[in-house]
C-alpha cells in the first residue's frame, strides 16, 4: 500500500526539542521531493520545509530557519524533521507530503508546545 | 512570503457550480503555472485536487477544474454534491511554497 506514516509528536515545553519521522512505503521514496506541512489548531495549512531527492537542496519557511532541520534517509525510506527551540506558535499537526504537488499525505502527528 | 488570498467561505446548492479564487502576486501565481488546490475534510489529511493550474490527478472527478488569469487562480466545482463540503486551499510553488488561507465550502 502506498502510504506515509508520521510519528514522534507529543507534548514538549517551550525551548525544547522534538524529532518527527515519516515512514514511506509502497513507492520509490528516493524519486520524490518530500515536504513537511503543518496546521495549527483551527487554522490553515503552512508549508514548513522541503528536501530534494538526494538531500542536496533544502528549503525552509522563514519562521523555522535556524531552528528546524529537514533530512532524509533513502535507504530507510524515511523523512525527518528535527525541531529545536520550540515555541508555542509551533503547536500544530505536522504532515509529511510527497512530491512537488503534495500528491500523497500522511495522517499527521500532533506537536504541542506548552508549559 | 505572504499567504495567498482566498475568500473565507463560499456556498452553493446541490447541482450548482461555484468558483473559489486565489489571489497572489506577479512573483508567485502570476509568474508560474505552479498552482495546486487541496481539499480537506474535518479531521482528515488534505487531498490534491488540481496541480499545475488545471491538471487533475488520476481519480479526481472532472467536476473539479482549475484556471488562472494574471495573478489570480481559480478552482471551479460543477454539479455540487454534499460530499464536496470541505475546506479548500490553493498553493503556489515559486521558489518557496505558500498556501492560501483556505475557503470553507458549504453545500446548502
Amino acid at each position: 500500500e502506498v502510504q506515509l506514516v508520521e510519528s514522534g509528536g507529543g507534548l514538549v515545553q517551550p525551548g525544547g526539542s522534538l524529532r518527527l519521522s515519516c515512514a514511506a512505503s509502497g513507492f520509490t521514496f528516493s524519486s520524490y521531493w518530500m515536504s513537511w506541512v503543518r496546521q495549527a489548531p483551527g487554522k490553515g495549512l503552512e508549508w514548513v520545509a522541503n528536501i530534494k531527492q538526494d538531500g542536496s537542496e533544502k528549503y525552509y519557511v522563514d519562521s523555522v530557519k535556524g531552528r528546524f532541520t529537514i533530512s532524509r534517509d533513502n535507504a530507510k525510506n524515511s523523512l525527518y524533521l528535527q525541531m529545536n527551540s520550540l515555541r508555542a506558535e509551533d503547536t500544530a499537526v505536522y504532515y509529511c507530503a510527497r512530491g512537488r504537488w503534495f500528491g500523497l499525505w500522511g495522517q499527521g502527528t500532533l506537536v504541542t508546545v506548552s508549559s | 512570503q505572504s499567504a495567498l488570498t482566498q475568500p473565507a467561505s463560499v456556498s452553493g446548492s446541490p447541482g450548482q457550480s461555484i468558483t473559489i479564487s486565489c489571489t497572489g502576486t506577479s512573483s508567485d501565481v502570476g509568474s508560474y503555472n505552479l498552482v495546486s488546490w487541496y481539499q480537506q475534510h474535518p479531521g482528515k489529511a488534505p487531498k490534491l485536487m488540481i496541480y499545475e493550474v488545471s491538471k487533475r490527478p488520476s481519480g479526481v472527478s472532472n467536476r473539479f477544474s482549475g484556471s488562472k488569469s494574471g495573478n489570480t487562480a481559480s478552482l471551479t466545482i460543477s454539479g455540487l454534491q454534499a460530499e464536496d463540503e470541505a475546506d479548500y486551499y490553493c498553493c503556489s510553488y515559486a521558489g518557496s511554497v505558500v498556501f492560501g488561507g483556505g475557503t470553507k465550502l458549504t453545500v446548502l
